[in-house]
């Protein structure tokens, strides 16, 4: 299957600070990949929509000026989370559309915030 | 909207104690049904997709089935290395973007 990474794997920021977070599909080209979030056993929360060239398109109740999305090119979205908070920790996920449609998923960011 | 709910919430098995997982879901025109596995502290990988009723997949001990209101996985004799969280979502036709609804998974342990 596809393959798509993601850097870094663990973060750990104080308060106030903003963390950039990588997801990249090594190979396969990919214009649209997804920015979930997961919180302790439960399931994948979908945050946005990246969308190669054009703005991402945000779920209700996503702040979009906290999770700035940036998707640069057919290979790579990133996620800021701006101003970060001990509420924002959490574990953060891309996912990535192949030419079948079917979406894979990166190893996952753990971000903590002090 | 498209709905997906998974059961049971927590299974446990004895090695080589086969069982299903079940996924129900409405949705407004099915594009695709979609199960995955992920690992405590990993991204969900990829397992199968199923497209329409009647059809059914395979990989190693496991099968998924789809009917035109809900989808098993049946894991036949499992091992302890098929602990995991099963996850299952599907995508609509009326899905903006291709984005996928989920369930809340099921979280399967195997003892030996």
């Amino acid at each position: 299957g596809a393959v798509v990474s993601q850097h870094p794997s663990r973060v750990i920021c104080k308060s106030g600070t903003s963390v950039k977070i990588e997801c990249r599909s090594l190979d396969f080209q990919a214009t649209t990949m997804f920015w979930y979030r997961q919180f302790p056993k439960q399931s994948l929360m979908l945050m946005a929509t990246s969308n190669e060239g054009s703005k991402a398109t945000y779920e209700q109740g996503v702040e979009k000026d906290k999770f700035l999305i940036n998707h640069a090119s057919l290979t790579l979205s990133t996620l800021t989370v701006t101003s970060a908070h001990p509420e924002d920790s959490s574990f953060y996920i891309c996912s990535a559309i192949d030419s079948y449609n079917e979406q894979f998923f990166g190893p996952g960011t753990r971000l903590t915030v002090l | 909207e498209d709905q997906v709910t998974q059961s049971p919430e927590a299974l446990r098995l004895q090695e080589g104690e086969s069982s299903s997982l079940n996924c129900s879901y409405t949705v407004s025109g099915l594009r695709g049904l979609f199960w995955y596995r992920q690992d405590p502290g990993k991204g969900p990988e990829f397992l199968f997709t199923l497209y329409s009723a009647g059809e059914e997949k395979e990989k190693e001990r496991l099968k998924a089935t789809l009917t035109k209101k809900e989808s098993f996985l049946h894991i036949t004799a499992p091992k302890p290395e098929d602990s995991a969280t099963y996850l299952c979502a599907v995508q609509g036709t009326k899905a903006a973007g291709n984005k996928l609804t989920f369930g809340g998974g099921t979280r399967v342990l195997v003892k030996p």
